[in-house]
């Protein structure tokens, strides 16, 4: 069974870029079965989808964080990544990697707090 | 962008009791509706895809059920296990969105 993780700072200071890093075990990022996304949930709200990024690269991102979001996979590593530049408050939240079809989120990673504060 | 609503907001319920939960959407999504259960430090789980197929795993005590516009998570005998918070999820158009939760506590 797919497993997933993310790693990264869990403190960002306000302008600053939001980097997260979800690693693969169980499977492998390159398989054409799998899409990998990352989803975000700030404190006492719901969860907000990120962005969704293809074992070919293609990329699919939420309008609201278009200018500011890059989602990329290291085949290499078995890893895929988000940064986010420019954060502010409101993007304190607990981020989560998944992955699975296009459509559906299978498989979550346990998801890490990340907060914005100077 | 499609917008899913969800009803009740809370229930509590006792062991063993049937809970019915709500997701509706703002337009016309076929079957692309999912479903996904949080517990506070846990990783999320999905328990049902495109409306009514469960995923691999999940207990047969939960179902899915609806097309279009309607769409009902039933929990069939709920467990003290099941205490967390429901979201769906639509996929038929980008942005992707979420409801915004049913919290089910155990009496």
């Amino acid at each position: 069974q797919l497993q997933l993780q993310e790693s990264g700072p869990g403190l960002v200071k306000p302008s600053e870029t939001l980097s997260l890093t979800c690693i693969v075990s169980g499977g492998s990022i390159s398989s054409s079965s799998y899409y990998w996304a990352w989803i975000r949930q700030p404190p006492g709200k719901g969860l907000e989808w990120i962005g969704t990024i293809s074992y070919r690269g293609s990329t699919y991102y939420n309008p609201s964080l278009t200018r500011r979001l890059t989602i990329s996979v290291d085949t290499s590593k078995d890893d895929f990544s988000l940064k986010l530049t420019s954060v502010t408050a409101a993007d304190t939240a607990v981020y989560y990697c998944a992955s699975g079809g296009y459509e559906s989120f299978d498989y979550w990673g346990q998801g890490t707090l990340v907060t914005v504060s100077s | 962008e499609i917008v899913l609503t969800q009803s009740p907001d809370f229930q509590s319920v006792t062991p063993k009791e049937k809970v019915t939960i709500t997701c509706r959407a703002s337009q016309n999504i076929g079957s692309s509706l999912h479903w996904y259960q949080l517990k506070p430090d846990q990783s999320p789980k999905l328990l049902i895809r495109y409306a009514s197929q469960s995923f691999s795993g999940v207990p047969s005590r939960f179902s899915g059920s609806g097309s279009g516009t309607h769409f009902t998570l039933t929990i069939n005998g709920l467990e003290a296990e099941d205490a967390a918070t429901y979201y769906c999820h639509q996929s038929t158009a980008l942005p992707f969105t979420f409801g915004p939760g049913t919290k089910v506590d155990i009496k």
